[in-house]
Protein backbone atom coordinates (compact mmCIF):
# COMPACT_ATOMS: atom_id res chain seq x y z
CA UNK A 1 0.00 0.00 0.00
CA UNK A 2 1.60 3.34 -0.87
CA UNK A 3 1.52 5.67 2.06
CA UNK A 4 1.37 9.72 2.22
CA UNK A 5 2.97 11.58 -0.23
CA UNK A 6 4.21 14.77 0.21
CA UNK A 7 5.98 17.01 -1.83
CA UNK A 8 8.89 19.02 -2.17
CA UNK A 9 10.59 17.57 0.88
CA UNK A 10 12.99 20.66 1.12
CA UNK A 11 12.12 24.53 -0.03
CA UNK A 12 13.95 27.44 0.50
CA UNK A 13 12.31 31.00 0.52
CA UNK A 14 13.06 34.14 1.21
CA UNK A 15 10.74 36.50 3.36
CA UNK A 16 7.06 37.96 2.36
CA UNK A 17 7.69 35.26 -1.05
CA UNK A 18 5.05 32.06 -1.27
CA UNK A 19 5.41 28.61 -1.15
CA UNK A 20 3.23 25.80 -1.58
CA UNK A 21 3.04 22.34 -0.27
CA UNK A 22 1.31 19.06 -2.08
CA UNK A 23 -0.11 16.28 -0.49
CA UNK A 24 -1.61 13.20 -1.81
CA UNK A 25 -3.56 10.68 1.15
CA UNK A 26 -3.83 7.06 1.30
CA UNK A 27 -6.00 5.97 -0.96
CA UNK A 28 -9.75 5.98 0.79
CA UNK A 29 -8.71 8.32 3.83
CA UNK A 30 -11.24 10.42 4.77
CA UNK A 31 -9.64 12.36 7.22
CA UNK A 32 -6.41 14.53 5.98
CA UNK A 33 -4.03 16.99 8.47
CA UNK A 34 -1.64 19.42 7.98
CA UNK A 35 0.65 19.50 10.99
CA UNK A 36 3.23 22.43 11.40
CA UNK A 37 5.98 20.96 13.80
CA UNK A 38 9.23 23.09 14.72
CA UNK A 39 12.14 21.02 15.46
CA UNK A 40 12.61 19.01 18.76
CA UNK A 41 8.25 19.92 19.38
CA UNK A 42 5.29 18.11 18.50
CA UNK A 43 3.18 18.57 15.58
CA UNK A 44 1.12 21.49 16.14
CA UNK A 45 -2.33 20.83 13.87
CA UNK A 46 -3.18 23.66 11.06
CA UNK A 47 -6.26 21.92 9.54
CA UNK A 48 -8.15 19.10 9.62
CA UNK A 49 -10.43 17.85 6.32
CA UNK A 50 -12.61 15.12 5.99
CA UNK A 51 -13.54 14.52 2.85
CA UNK A 52 -13.87 17.38 1.49
CA UNK A 53 -14.56 20.06 4.38
CA UNK A 54 -13.06 21.27 6.49
CA UNK A 55 -13.49 19.98 10.27
CA UNK A 56 -10.97 22.53 12.12
CA UNK A 57 -8.77 25.17 11.04
CA UNK A 58 -9.03 27.44 14.51
CA UNK A 59 -5.06 27.23 14.42
CA UNK A 60 -4.91 28.07 10.91
CA UNK A 61 -3.13 31.53 10.77
CA UNK A 62 -5.57 32.35 8.23
CA UNK A 63 -3.75 35.91 6.83
CA UNK A 64 -1.58 33.98 5.25
CA UNK A 65 -1.94 30.43 5.60
CA UNK A 66 -4.72 28.46 3.17
CA UNK A 67 -5.16 25.48 2.00
CA UNK A 68 -7.71 23.12 0.16
CA UNK A 69 -8.20 19.58 -0.84
CA UNK A 70 -10.30 19.72 -3.94
CA UNK A 71 -12.25 16.16 -4.70
CA UNK A 72 -11.74 15.12 -1.26
CA UNK A 73 -8.72 13.31 -2.46
CA UNK A 74 -5.43 15.69 -2.91
CA UNK A 75 -4.46 18.71 -0.71
CA UNK A 76 -2.52 21.76 -1.13
CA UNK A 77 -1.06 24.31 1.80
CA UNK A 78 -0.02 27.66 0.64
CA UNK A 79 1.69 30.16 2.76
CA UNK A 80 1.27 34.21 0.93
CA UNK A 81 3.45 36.08 2.46
CA UNK A 82 6.01 33.62 4.26
CA UNK A 83 7.64 34.92 7.64
CA UNK A 84 10.37 33.58 9.44
CA UNK A 85 8.50 31.76 11.96
CA UNK A 86 7.35 29.71 8.81
CA UNK A 87 10.27 27.62 9.30
CA UNK A 88 9.49 24.15 9.86
CA UNK A 89 8.35 20.69 8.98
CA UNK A 90 4.99 20.80 7.45
CA UNK A 91 3.46 17.05 7.85
CA UNK A 92 0.99 16.29 6.09
CA UNK A 93 -1.21 13.02 7.44
CA UNK A 94 -4.34 11.04 6.62
CA UNK A 95 -6.39 8.48 8.37
CA UNK A 96 -9.58 6.00 7.79
CA UNK A 97 -11.57 7.76 10.54
CA UNK A 98 -10.68 11.15 12.54
CA UNK A 99 -10.85 9.51 16.09
CA UNK A 100 -8.87 6.38 17.13
CA UNK A 101 -7.79 5.39 14.43
CA UNK A 102 -4.02 5.30 13.34
CA UNK A 103 -2.89 8.58 11.39
CA UNK A 104 -0.37 7.92 8.78
CA UNK A 105 2.43 10.58 7.89
CA UNK A 106 4.13 11.67 4.71
CA UNK A 107 7.88 12.38 5.10
CA UNK A 108 6.93 16.02 5.44
CA UNK A 109 8.20 19.03 3.63
CA UNK A 110 11.40 21.30 5.26
CA UNK A 111 10.13 24.84 4.54
CA UNK A 112 13.55 27.41 5.83
CA UNK A 113 12.26 31.34 5.65
CA UNK A 114 15.66 33.12 5.24
CA UNK B 1 -7.35 24.21 22.96
CA UNK B 2 -6.42 20.88 24.54
CA UNK B 3 -2.98 20.27 25.46
CA UNK B 4 -1.18 17.94 26.18
CA UNK B 5 1.97 18.27 28.11
CA UNK B 6 4.69 15.45 28.26
CA UNK B 7 7.78 15.24 30.75
CA UNK B 8 10.57 15.40 30.44
CA UNK B 9 11.33 17.35 27.03
CA UNK B 10 14.69 15.47 27.28
CA UNK B 11 15.62 12.45 28.46
CA UNK B 12 19.70 10.68 27.82
CA UNK B 13 20.24 7.24 29.39
CA UNK B 14 22.50 4.51 28.63
CA UNK B 15 21.58 1.58 27.24
CA UNK B 16 20.20 -1.10 29.88
CA UNK B 17 18.31 1.41 31.94
CA UNK B 18 14.65 1.42 32.25
CA UNK B 19 12.49 5.12 31.43
CA UNK B 20 9.16 6.47 32.00
CA UNK B 21 7.11 9.36 29.80
CA UNK B 22 4.20 11.00 30.89
CA UNK B 23 2.06 12.73 29.08
CA UNK B 24 -0.82 14.60 31.14
CA UNK B 25 -3.93 17.15 29.73
CA UNK B 26 -6.54 18.56 31.50
CA UNK B 27 -8.98 17.42 29.06
CA UNK B 28 -10.58 14.17 28.58
CA UNK B 29 -9.91 11.95 25.58
CA UNK B 30 -11.72 9.04 23.92
CA UNK B 31 -9.05 8.01 22.79
CA UNK B 32 -4.75 8.02 22.96
CA UNK B 33 -2.11 7.23 20.39
CA UNK B 34 1.64 7.18 20.82
CA UNK B 35 3.81 8.13 18.14
CA UNK B 36 7.85 7.88 17.38
CA UNK B 37 9.48 9.89 15.59
CA UNK B 38 13.24 9.76 13.68
CA UNK B 39 14.79 12.19 12.09
CA UNK B 40 13.62 13.13 8.67
CA UNK B 41 10.48 10.86 8.69
CA UNK B 42 6.97 11.60 9.92
CA UNK B 43 5.38 9.98 13.32
CA UNK B 44 4.85 6.37 13.53
CA UNK B 45 2.02 5.18 15.68
CA UNK B 46 2.97 2.56 18.39
CA UNK B 47 0.01 1.96 20.23
CA UNK B 48 -3.77 3.43 20.78
CA UNK B 49 -5.62 3.02 24.47
CA UNK B 50 -9.07 3.47 24.54
CA UNK B 51 -10.30 2.19 27.62
CA UNK B 52 -9.40 4.24 30.90
CA UNK B 53 -7.22 2.01 32.96
CA UNK B 54 -6.16 0.08 29.79
CA UNK B 55 -2.50 -1.31 29.70
CA UNK B 56 -0.89 -2.49 26.47
CA UNK B 57 2.20 -4.21 25.92
CA UNK B 58 4.80 -3.34 23.12
CA UNK B 59 7.46 -6.02 23.89
CA UNK B 60 9.57 -3.88 25.95
CA UNK B 61 7.24 -0.75 26.12
CA UNK B 62 3.89 -0.43 28.50
CA UNK B 63 1.54 2.19 28.12
CA UNK B 64 -1.45 2.82 30.20
CA UNK B 65 -4.22 5.16 30.18
CA UNK B 66 -5.06 7.03 33.44
CA UNK B 67 -8.35 5.82 34.95
CA UNK B 68 -10.19 9.06 33.84
CA UNK B 69 -8.91 9.57 30.62
CA UNK B 70 -6.72 12.82 31.12
CA UNK B 71 -3.10 11.06 31.32
CA UNK B 72 -1.18 8.59 29.64
CA UNK B 73 2.10 6.94 30.32
CA UNK B 74 5.30 5.40 27.89
CA UNK B 75 7.68 2.46 30.03
CA UNK B 76 10.49 1.37 28.20
CA UNK B 77 12.54 -1.41 29.62
CA UNK B 78 16.27 -1.99 29.40
CA UNK B 79 16.19 0.67 26.46
CA UNK B 80 18.27 0.39 23.41
CA UNK B 81 20.26 2.61 21.14
CA UNK B 82 17.36 1.62 18.45
CA UNK B 83 14.78 3.07 20.87
CA UNK B 84 16.20 6.58 20.48
CA UNK B 85 13.61 9.10 18.71
CA UNK B 86 10.78 11.84 19.57
CA UNK B 87 7.87 10.06 21.30
CA UNK B 88 4.84 12.24 20.62
CA UNK B 89 1.58 11.04 22.89
CA UNK B 90 -1.83 12.04 20.44
CA UNK B 91 -4.87 12.41 22.20
CA UNK B 92 -8.63 12.68 20.21
CA UNK B 93 -11.95 13.03 21.53
CA UNK B 94 -15.67 12.03 20.09
CA UNK B 95 -17.30 14.04 17.09
CA UNK B 96 -14.68 13.81 14.70
CA UNK B 97 -12.46 16.28 16.73
CA UNK B 98 -9.09 17.13 15.97
CA UNK B 99 -6.50 14.99 17.08
CA UNK B 100 -3.89 16.62 19.59
CA UNK B 101 -0.44 16.01 19.98
CA UNK B 102 1.90 16.76 22.47
CA UNK B 103 4.93 18.72 23.20
CA UNK B 104 7.19 15.33 22.81
CA UNK B 105 9.80 13.73 24.62
CA UNK B 106 13.25 13.19 22.76
CA UNK B 107 15.18 10.58 23.59
CA UNK B 108 18.55 9.42 23.55
CA UNK B 109 19.59 5.92 24.28
CA UNK B 110 23.60 5.82 24.36
CA UNK B 111 26.35 2.34 24.28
Amino acid sequence: EAGVAQSPRYKIIEKRQSVAFWCNPISGHATLYWYQQILGQGPKLLIQFQNNGVVDDSQLPKDRFSAERLKGVDSTLKIQPAKLEDSAVYLCASSVHPVGTEAFFGQGTRLTVV
Amino acid sequence: TQLLEQSPQFLSIQEGENLTVYCNSSSVFSSLQWYRQEPGEGPVLLVTVVTGGEVKKLKRLTFQFGDARKDSSLHITAAQTGDTGLYLCAGSTGGGNKLTFGTGTQLKVEL
